[in-house]
């Protein structure tokens, strides 16, 4: 069964709003989590590290103001794209893995739609 | 030279036939691979592990060659149903930090 619950799985809002995408490890605490986006007909990109109890390391280009991570417990972070514009359109992946050297277990995706 | 290197493909391969393809990685400090299968619009899904002594599971084969500096992916008796994106990922730990280097994918296309 999914060991990484991600939600919603997708959503549509309109130009200029927020958008809140939470993801849970179930039945394991993830000290690290990880968001990724992926555009049609491109590989994964790594967007940011969630880190539980500090800041997340974003990646070069991602801008940390508009892509918000919270990473308040163990088991959930959360990804707010503030402002969303249609260029944010995509396909947005969390993932988490059970320690070091352990394979990442990923959310289902949020296939966000900006209007 | 990107971290880790995948040819992108499409590889177009008949059902039944065999198929393998690699992926190269930078560092040599790297400790784990892994080798995930990507759907159309869907997340990667762990396929399987890499291990140093080459692993096998089912029609799929993985091995490691460390002093190459690359992971390979074997699939026998190849099904339609294999046709999916499929990428490798490298892990390192380097001062309590975990990082994984995904590549960018390689394209299988199983034609009938």
């Amino acid at each position: 069964g999914a060991v990484v619950s991600q939600h919603p799985s997708w959503v549509i809002c309109k130009s200029g709003t927020s958008v809140k995408i939470e993801c849970r490890s179930l039945d394991f605490q993830a000290t690290t989590m990880f968001w990724y986006r992926q555009f049609p007909k491109q590989s994964l990109m790594l967007m940011a590290t969630s880190n539980e109890g500090s800041k997340a390391t974003y990646e070069q280009g991602v801008e940390k103001d508009k892509f918000l991570i919270n990473h308040a417990s163990l088991t959930l972070s959360t990804l707010t794209v503030t402002s969303a514009h249609p260029e944010d359109s995509s396909f947005y992946i969390c993932s988490a893995s059970r320690g070091a050297n352990s394979p990442l277990h990923f959310g289902n995706g949020t296939r966000l739609t900006v209007t | 030279r990107k971290e880790v290197e995948q040819d992108p493909g499409p590889f177009n391969v008949p059902e039944g036939a065999t198929v393998a393809f690699n992926c190269t990685y930078s560092n040599s400090a790297s400790q784990s691979f892994f080798w995930y299968r990507q759907d159309c619009r869907k997340e990667p899904k762990l396929l399987m592990s890499v291990y140093s002594s080459g692993n096998e599971d089912g029609r799929f084969t993985a091995q490691l060659n460390r002093a190459s500096q690359y992971i390979s992916l074997l699939i026998r008796d190849s099904k339609l149903s294999d046709s999916a994106t499929y990428l490798c990922v490298v892990a390192s730990s380097m001062d309590s930090n975990y990082q994984l280097i995904w590549g960018a994918g390689t394209k299988l296309i199983i034609k009938p």
